[in-house]
């Protein structure tokens, strides 16, 4: 099953609302989890099972989707979230994860 | 305290082995599956393959990219995992991270470097 995200790249300014999506190539249910990562530091994660907030991540970040098509959302950007976000399929093996979104600073 | 922490990366030459330890604190290691993901410099993230714990047989899966070259073990008394890595080739460059998987991966340690080069 194959994961694809968009936009590769999304440039936006502090208090933009932005939303990320990712398809995949067939049903997942809502087995979707998503990650933030910084330059040189391990992925966090932020959201899973489509749409639960992990615990301690800001609740300016949301989930949606089922089946085949899923968002993350930033409702009001802040600073320290400029960084690349991936999706990761796990209803089954080999998980995958999209190719991700670098959000940047307009 | 970060969780899991990953070591034995380095230089190594094409061909040659390598093995890579996930060491866990802060929780009972042998309650929990564990996945390997890495990531080349400046790509995206693979997941590269994952144990189940001794409760589900300790049994692993593999990316099709590593399975046959790469094989995850785990030492449930010392809280250790390890990924031991054969027939290295220079695509296999990449910062190889462990993390605790509930399906979605909830810890991660900040990883390890191994660079395959001549």
């Amino acid at each position: 099953i194959q994961m694809t995200q968009s936009p590769s790249t999304l440039s936006a300014y502090v208090g933009d609302r932005v939303t990320i999506t990712c398809r995949a190539s067939q049903s997942i249910s809502s087995w979707l989890a998503w990650y933030q990562q910084k330059p040189g530091k391990a992925p966090k994660l932020l959201i899973y099972k489509a749409s639960n907030l992990e615990s301690g991540v800001p609740s300016r970040f949301s989930g949606s989707g089922s089946g085949t098509e899923f968002t993350l959302t930033i409702s009001s950007l802040q600073p320290d979230d400029f960084a690349a976000y991936y999706c990761q399929r796990y209803n089954n093996y080999p998980y995958t994860f999209g190719q991700g979104t670098k959000l940047e600073i307009k | 305290e970060v969780p899991l922490v990953e070591s034995g990366g380095g230089l190594v030459q094409p061909g040659r082995s390598l093995r890579l330890s996930c060491t866990l604190s802060g929780f009972t290691f042998g309650d929990f599956p564990l996945t390997w993901v890495r990531q080349a410099p400046g790509k995206g993230l693979e997941w590269v393959g994952f144990i189940r714990s001794k409760a589900y047989g300790g049994t692993t899966e593999y990316a099709a990219s590593v399975n046959g070259r790469f094989s995850i073990s785990r030492d449930d008394s010392k809280s250790i995992a390890y990924l031991q890595m054969n027939s290295l080739k220079t695509e296999d460059t990449a910062m190889y991270y462990c993390a605790r998987d509930l399906g979605r991966l909830d810890y991660w340690g900040p990883g390890t470097l191994v660079t395959v080069s001549s």
